[in-house]
């Protein structure tokens, strides 16, 4: 149980193009939502923490018009990177927490973001 | 502010043997610590999880250890297999906060 999805795996895209990433829980439903990004050889980075129906919250540094989170249902997140850059190349990983009150959040496998 | 330090950095090991894992955490108040494996291009997969009140937890090859006093934990791998070659990353979690500590992670190589 507890599997959750992330779709595109990778993606490549020119600058000033807008990308959407779908994470879904496949067997489970969420009531918080977890954005991640990680860099090469360093550890996941928290983006924004979003809850289904209220707007997302922003982690500090992490521009709210530039990485658009929709928290459309309790299964389905999507993060959509606005006018790309190549500084914004990195590894997007979501989760999910199941609210059991352990603070367990499951893991996407992660979108790989190249924008040339 | 919370904290979670690992090491070493990286670690390389031959194929059948052992190896240690360490992690040192500031966070309080404390309310578990797991232990993930992440494969390269891949997100992380729980290995481990540990509240206060637990000193050790074992899942196949992999054994964590807590000492919740010392705020430290360790993951032994027990004779090492190739597929072991993964990012280890303690992550740590606070009562009151539903945000997560992690650490930079342990790199670990298993060469034949």
């Amino acid at each position: 149980g507890a599997v959750v999805s992330q779709h595109p795996s990778w993606v490549i895209c020119k600058s000033g193009t807008s990308v959407k990433i779908e994470c879904r829980s496949l067997d489970f439903q969420a009531t918080t939502m977890f954005w991640y990004r990680q860099f090469p050889k360093q550890s996941l980075m928290l983006m924004a923490t979003s809850n289904e129906g209220s707007k997302a919250t922003y982690e500090q540094g992490v521009e709210k018009d530039k990485f658009l989170i929709n928290h459309a249902s309790l299964t389905l997140s999507t993060l959509t990177v606005t006018s790309a850059h190549p500084e914004d190349s990195s590894f997007y990983i979501c989760s999910m927490d199941r609210a059991k009150g352990d603070n367990e959040q499951f893991f996407g496998p992660g979108t790989r973001l190249t924008v040339l | 502010k919370n904290q979670v330090e690992q090491s070493p950095q990286s670690l390389i090991i031959l194929e059948g043997k052992n190896c240690t894992l360490q992690c040192n955490y500031t966070v309080s108040p404390f309310s578990n610590l797991r232990w993930y494996k992440q494969d390269t291009g891949r997100g992380p997969v729980s290995l481990t999880i540990m509240t206060f009140s637990e000193n050790t937890k074992s899942n196949g090859r992999y054994t964590a250890t807590l000492d919740a006093d010392t705020k430290q934990s360790s993951l032994h791998i027990t004779a090492s297999q190739l597929s072991d070659s993964a990012s280890y990353i303690c992550v740590v979690s606070s009562q009151y906060d539903y945000k997560l500590s992690f650490g930079a992670g342990t790199t670990v190589t298993v060469r034949a």
